[in-house]
């Protein structure tokens, strides 16, 4: 089954400094990868997506990812990071042997502190 | 382009009462939408995968009778929660997918937070 992982709980930056938000994956054939973010009690907003094409993902509100297959990773990475970020972020992979549905890491919340 | 609409954003009722969601495809057409459950600061838990003019499909565990889902237009699909109780407090958000022209992803509901009292 395909699947995808988040391993920090937690990610604190200050504001300014670079981001990461950490997402590996697992699947069988080419992975349709997401990013959303998720603010407080509203719904997910997209981010970003890895299809095909160019490893390094642009997205929005500053935001890029890269996907590595060797490493089976795809990181969020944000160069600034700002207050505003704060949120809950999602991996997620398009499951294909499942009807198409989203398959969702477990979340991580980033902290951006001034 | 592809928005969900869902409504109510929130709702109080009481315990033993039945409460619908309705989740809309405001610019296109979605032969399939899923409703999440998410409890506070943690991942999604499908539900169940609507399909317009057929039956739902139910994720292991989850009480089909208890969380009624009706998908009746391509435009349309509704949750409800049964006779519904404190532990049925929850965030709920649909989702669905515009299709291929917009790679596809899903666009999500802006969320219902259901309290039961």
């Amino acid at each position: 089954a395909q699947s995808v992982a988040q391993p920090e709980d937690q990610v604190n930056v200050a504001e300014g400094n670079p981001l990461t938000v950490k997402c590996t994956y697992s699947v069988s054939g080419n992975p349709y990868l997401f990013w959303y973010v998720q603010y407080p009690n509203r719904g997910l907003q997209f981010l970003l997506k890895y299809i095909t094409g160019d490893n390094l993902v642009k997205g929005s509100y500053g935001f890029e990812a890269e996907f590595n297959k060797s490493q089976t990773s795809f990181h969020l990475k944000k160069p600034s990071a700002l207050v505003s970020d704060s949120a809950l972020y999602f991996c997620a992979v398009r499951d294909w042997n499942q009807g198409g549905k989203l398959i969702f890491g477990q979340g991580t919340e980033l902290s951006v502190k001034p | 382009g592809a928005v969900v609409s869902q409504h109510p954003s929130r709702v109080i009722c009481k315990s033993g009462t039945s409460v619908k969601i309705e989740c809309r495809s405001l610019d296109f057409q979605a032969t399939t939408m899923f409703w999440y459950r998410q409890f506070p600061k943690q991942s999604l838990m499908l539900m169940a995968t609507s399909n317009e003019g057929s039956k739902a499909t139910y994720e292991q565990g989850v009480e089909k009778d208890k969380f009624l889902i009706n998908h009746a237009s391509l435009t349309l699909s509704t949750l409800t929660v049964t006779s519904a109780h404190p532990e049925d407090s929850s965030f709920y958000i649909c989702s669905a997918s515009p299709g291929q022209g917009h790679g596809y992803g899903y666009t999500f509901g802006s969320g219902t937070r259901l309290t039961v009292v």
